[in-house]
C-alpha cells in the first residue's frame, strides 16, 4: 500500500512568511505525529493528531500549528517564518496514538527560509 | 524527561566487519525503544523496537538490538555490514503512556562503510 505522502518536498520561503505543509498518512492510519529535523537540534516533536484532534504538543511557539481532517490527512502551519525553522520537516503516521505505535515517516518537506 | 544519548557521531567500519552503534537513554522506567534509519534524502525507517518480553529484539535487514535495563543501554548490531548500511542512525524512546513528548530521538550516528 501507498507509503506517507508529503508535500510539497522542497520550497523556499522568505523570512515573515508563513508556510503550509501536508502530509497524507497511510490508508486506515489514524495518528498523525510531526517532527521537525535540524542539523543543530536533531529530530524534535511538534505535534499530534488522532481523529482530528490535537493529542500531544512539543515545546515549539504558537508559531506551529496543524490540523487534521476527517480522512487523516493533515496540515501543519508555520506563521511568520523566521531564519531558525529552516529544516526538513517530517510526517509520520500510525495505527493508534501515543508513542507504543509503529511509526511509518514519509520522506519530507525541506523548508529553507531566506 | 526523557532523553537519549548517542556518543558516536560518525562510525566508520569496513564492509563485512561488525557493528555496534550506542544508545544509552534516561527514563523513569522502561520506555518503548525504536531504532530507525534514515538515508540520505529519505524519511525514517523502523528497524527494531522493544515494547517488552525477550530483552534481545531483531529487526530488518539483519539488525538487531539489545535492552540492557541495569545499563539503561539499547545498542544496536550486525554482524557483518554491507555497503548499503551506509546511513544515520537514530535511537528513540516513547512514553508507555503517550506523554507529551511524542517519540524523543538521540542525534543520530552517521555509519561510514570503507570498501
Amino acid at each position: 500500500k501507498a507509503g506517507v505522502t508529503q508535500t510539497p518536498r522542497y520550497l523556499i520561503k522568505t523570512r515573515g512568511q508563513q508556510v503550509t505543509l501536508s502530509c497524507s498518512p497511510i490508508s486506515g492510519h489514524r495518528s498523525v505525529s510531526w517532527y521537525q529535523q535540524t542539523p543543530g537540534q536533531g529530530l524534535q516533536f511538534l505535534f499530534e493528531y488522532f481523529s482530528e484532534t490535537q493529542r500531544n504538543k512539543g515545546n515549539f511557539p504558537g508559531r506551529f500549528s496543524g490540523r487534521q481532517f476527517s480522512n487523516s490527512r493533515s496540515e501543519m502551519n508555520v506563521s511568520t517564518l523566521e531564519l531558525g525553522d529552516s529544516a526538513l520537516y517530517l510526517c509520520a503516521s500510525s495505527l493508534g496514538q501515543g508513542a507504543g505505535g509503529e511509526l511509518f515517516f514519509g520522506e519530507g518537506s525541506r523548508l529553507t527560509v531566506l | 524527561a526523557q532523553s537519549v544519548t548517542q556518543p558516536d557521531i560518525h562510525i566508520t567500519v569496513s564492509e563485512g566487519a561488525s557493528l555496534e552503534l550506542r544508545c544509552n537513554y534516561s527514563y523513569g522506567a522502561t520506555p518503548y525503544l525504536f531504532w530507525y534509519v534514515q538515508s540520505p534524502g529519505q524519511g525514517l525507517q523502523l528497524l527494531l523496537k522493544y515494547f517488552s518480553g525477550d530483552t534481545l529484539v531483531q529487526g530488518i535487514k539483519g539488525f538487531e538490538a539489545e535492552f540492557k535495563r541495569s545499563q539503561s543501554s539499547f545498542n544496536l548490531r550486525k554482524p557483518s555490514v554491507h555497503w548499503s548500511d551506509a546511513a544515520e542512525y537514530f535511537c528513540a524512546v516513547g512514553a508507555r503512556r503517550g506523554g507529551a513528548d511524542g517519540l524523543t530521538f538521540g542525534k543520530g550516528t552517521h555509519l561510514i562503510i570503507q570498501p
